[in-house]
């Protein structure tokens, strides 16, 4: 089952914060994130196990929370590089398929 | 990160023709590849599961005869569109993971197909 994405679409200034969720119906194994720019195949960013971790690469960062099978991504302090459409991916179980959001379409203006 | 190498990146084909689509990894040894199906400004939706030396794993809808799915070797895997009509014109993208290791799994660059 699809996990839902929100918000679907988001237009920030450079330097202004942004949260996309992530929310699933079903028990989650791990939650992975991506970015696409247009035209191009998804960029991996973040994986994120069952145990309610938290991680973050440069002024990226995300949480899961185990307990409400939803993950968090946090833009801070966006710069013009993070527009592009970000996907979670779920996983059910070690080793399983991973099922995308509808996505969410970030563009960070100048 | 690890590299997964798609090809071709682009392919214009007649209606009733088939075009093969390669996705390769690189320096990894690639247990599973995914074929995934993507519209414009939509989501990826997965085909099919491609493991080595067995058959493939189709999604339900995805019509197993007309997206032939080979993955003959730990490096490579290969999917075919039958009989391409106008309505199969999209972005086909591969991703490859190391399920032994339950890593990130690596994108290939994709391919726009068009049927015409």
């Amino acid at each position: 089952q699809q996990p839902v994405q929100s918000p679907q679409a988001v237009i920030l200034r450079e330097g202004e914060d942004a949260v996309i969720n992530c929310s699933s119906s079903k028990a989650l194994y791990s939650v992975h994130w991506y970015r696409q720019k247009h035209g191009e195949a998804p960029v991996f960013l973040m994986i994120l196990l069952k145990g309610g971790e938290q991680k973050g690469h440069d002024k990226i960062s995300a949480s899961f929370n185990e307990k409400k099978q939803q993950s968090s991504l946090y833009l801070t302090a966006s710069q013009l590089s993070y527009s592009g459409t970000y996907f979670c991916g779920t996983e059910r179980a070690a080793g399983n398929k991973l099922t995308f959001g509808g996505g969410t379409r970030v563009l960070v203006k100048p | 990160g690890a590299v997964v190498s798609q090809h071709p990146s682009r392919v214009i084909c007649k209606s009733g023709t088939s075009v093969k689509i390669e996705c390769r990894s690189l320096d990894f040894q690639a247990t599973t590849m995914f074929w995934y199906r993507q519209f414009p400004k939509k989501s990826l939706m997965l085909m099919a599961t491609s493991n080595e030396g067995s058959k493939a794993t189709y999604e339900q809808g995805v019509e197993k005869d007309k997206f032939l799915i080979n993955h003959a070797s730990l490096t490579l895997s290969t999917l075919t569109v039958t009989s391409a009509h106008p309505e199969d014109s999209s972005f086909y993208i591969c991703s490859a993971r190391d399920m032994a290791m339950n890593t990130e799994a690596f994108f290939g660059q994709g391919t726009r197909l068009t049927v015409v």
